[in-house]
This record gives C-alpha cells, structure tokens and sequence, in this order.
C-alpha cells in the first residue's frame, strides 16, 4: 500500500521553509527521499531507517518517526534548486521494494 | 562507478504493436533491477522487480512482461501495446536490499498513438 503525502503542492519564495509529510497505515524499516526536476529521473536525497535517525543534506533534513509510521522532510531556507518534485518511498522489513508516495510539487520563486 | 542506460530516450509507437526497453548496469554485480512507470503528472509506479537472473517479481498484472537474461540487464516487453500504456520508463537499481539508495536510469519517454 503506498504512502501519503501531503501537502501534494506547496509554492514558496527563496529563503522560506516548507515541510513535506509522508504517513503509512502499515509498520516501516525504512523511508527514502527523492527529488525529480521535470522530465528527469528521481535522484535520491536520502535514507532513514527504523530508531528515529534523522539525517540532513545541505539545508535538507528529515526525520522518521516510526511508532507514528510517518516521516518529514524540511526544506530550510529554500533556494531556486529545491524546485521539483518530492517523493517518499517505504518499505517493509525483509521487503526487496519501495512503495512510493503521489508526489509534493515544490516550486520556489525568486 | 556505476552507471545505467535507458533506451531508447523517446519512442511513439501505434496501438497494438510490441514494444521492447532495455535497461543495462554498469559497474556493479547482482543488483536488484526493478522498472517503473510514471504517467504524466503522476507518481511512480512500481511494474516489475528482480534480484537475480530469470528471477521476475511482477506488481501490477498487465499487458506487459519482464526479463532478465544477463545479470545487468533487464528488459521490458509487450507483445500488444494500449493507449494507457504511455508514460516514462524508468529503470532502476540496488545493490542488496530495498535499504540501500536506488539508482535510476534516465528513463524513457513512451507515447502510445
């Protein structure tokens, strides 16, 4: 069963924070985030496992709380780059796949 | 370092007609291969995966099949194509378990007529 994200869309100007939620109904080990600019693939911005490990990438963090079954991703201070869109991808313990969310459409204006 | 190819990058095909995508990895030894398809605007959505060769797990029951006779290869296939079949195919790959990052191909862009 996928994910859901929320918001699916959030428009901000440079220098604002945003937050992306990603929620399952089922018990998770680990989440993924990716960003897709338009017409390219997903690259991948990072990996939080079961423990509540919260880790960052430039002004990109997240966390992972995993007896809520939901992880955040926190934009700080966006920058024109951040645009794109953002996918959450769990998965389950012993699980070869990810189930990933509909998307959060992130578009920062100068 | 590993790399992977997609293609082709674009194609249009007619209703009713075959279609096959390769995917190839580079670099790396038995990973998990999987194909996705996004439809415009939409998320990602898993079609097939693998973790060895002749080993095909298949998610959505469909007009599409699934290969993989190499270890770094993995092919998508349709003997029928159908209008809902458009979108971008993307590969991708894992070295061990779904714990690990993916890495994706980029991609190839189908349009159904």
């Amino acid at each position: 069963q996928q994910p859901v994200q929320s918001p699916q869309a959030v428009i901000l100007r440079e220098g604002e924070d945003a937050v992306i939620n990603c929620s399952s109904s089922k018990a998770l080990y680990s989440v993924h985030w990716y960003r897709q600019k338009h017409g390219e693939a997903p690259v991948f911005l990072m990996i939080l496992l079961k423990g509540g490990e919260q880790k960052g990438h430039e002004k990109i963090s997240a966390s992972f709380n995993e007896k809520k079954q939901q992880s955040s991703l926190y934009l700080t201070a966006s920058q024109l780059s951040y645009s794109g869109t953002y996918f959450c991808g769990t998965a389950k313990p012993n699980d070869y796949k990810l189930s990933f969310g509909a998307g959060t459409t992130v578009t920062v204006r100068a | 370092s590993q790399t992977i190819h997609q293609w082709p990058a674009t194609l249009v095909q007619p209703v009713g007609s075959p279609l096959s995508l390769e995917c190839t990895v580079e670099g790396t030894s038995n990973p998990n291969l999987y194909w996705y398809r996004q439809a415009a605007g939409r998320g990602l959505q898993l079609l097939f995966y693998s973790v060895g060769i002749g080993q095909i797990s298949s998610e959505v029951p469909q007009n599409l099949s699934a290969s993989r006779p190499q270890d770094r290869q993995f092919i998508l296939s349709s003997k029928k194509l159908l209008l809902s079949d458009s979108g971008f195919y993307l590969c991708a790959w894992v070295e061990g378990s779904s714990y690990n990052e993916q890495f994706f191909g980029p991609g190839t862009r189908l349009t159904v007529l």
